[in-house]
């Protein structure tokens, strides 16, 4: 069964380090996003991204915030310049439409310290 | 925004209980989901529901969209089972997903 997939699991940076956190959705969806979970807390939307450009974004997802499809099967989310209050657990999902019968499929995440 | 609460927010049962965890939301939706967190904090998704009633195994589902609220049901709980269940919602004209704040189920032994 196809499935979301994301790596690192685990990545551990310095405050003010930029980390690439990279995901590689289910092939044929068409819709890709970053989600985060602060530990003990519900999961956040950041970003949703549509044929090359970001769709919809919250009020989180600031100019610390990046995020690219470099090639055909990748997706990923950049944070410049890390603050202790990004550590959280990331999530990128997928979904093959939007709106109506729109499932979106979670990846395992990846868990960001920030030391 | 669109708010989703979720009832209750802890719940213990033992092996082999039945359980309803329930979820509100405050405005009509296009999709909802169900989601299981694994204690590796994996989201394993449960049910896509946006209206009417499915199961899987011991799970089921019913999503009733006009009174706004989705139950999750679980019966002859396992200890496999513990975690937290979230539920989420899509609002029409927005591509994301609202989470709830989710139900922390332990199943003792």
């Amino acid at each position: 069964e196809p499935e979301v997939t994301q790596t690192p699991s685990h990545q551990v940076t310095q405050m003010g380090q930029e980390v690439i956190l990279r995901c590689v959705p289910i092939s044929n969806h068409l819709y890709f996003y970053w989600y985060r979970q602060i530990l003990g807390q519900k999961v956040e939307f950041l970003v949703s991204f549509y044929n090359n450009e970001i769709s919809e974004k919250s009020e989180i997802f600031d100019d610390q915030f990046s995020v690219e499809r470099p090639d055909g099967s990748n997706f990923t989310l950049k944070i410049r310049s890390t603050k202790l209050e990004d550590s959280a657990m990331y999530f990128c999902a997928s979904s093959m439409t939007s709106g109506g019968a729109n499932e979106q499929f979670f990846g395992p995440g990846t868990r960001l310290t920030v030391l | 925004g669109i708010q989703v609460e979720q009832s209750p927010p802890d719940l213990i049962l033992q092996e082999g209980a039945n359980s309803t965890l329930r979820c509100n939301f405050s405005d009509s939706v296009n999709n909802l989901q169900w989601f299981h967190q694994n204690p590796w904090g994996q989201l394993i998704n449960l049910f896509y529901i946006p209206s009417g009633t499915k199961q899987n195994g011991r799970l089921s589902a019913t999503t009733v969209a006009t009174e706004r609220y989705s139950l999750l049901y679980i019966s002859s709980s396992q200890t496999t089972d513990s975690g937290v269940y979230f539920c989420a919602v899509e609002r029409g004209g927005s591509e994301k997903l609202v989470f709830g704040k989710g139900t922390k189920l332990t199943v003792n032994p």
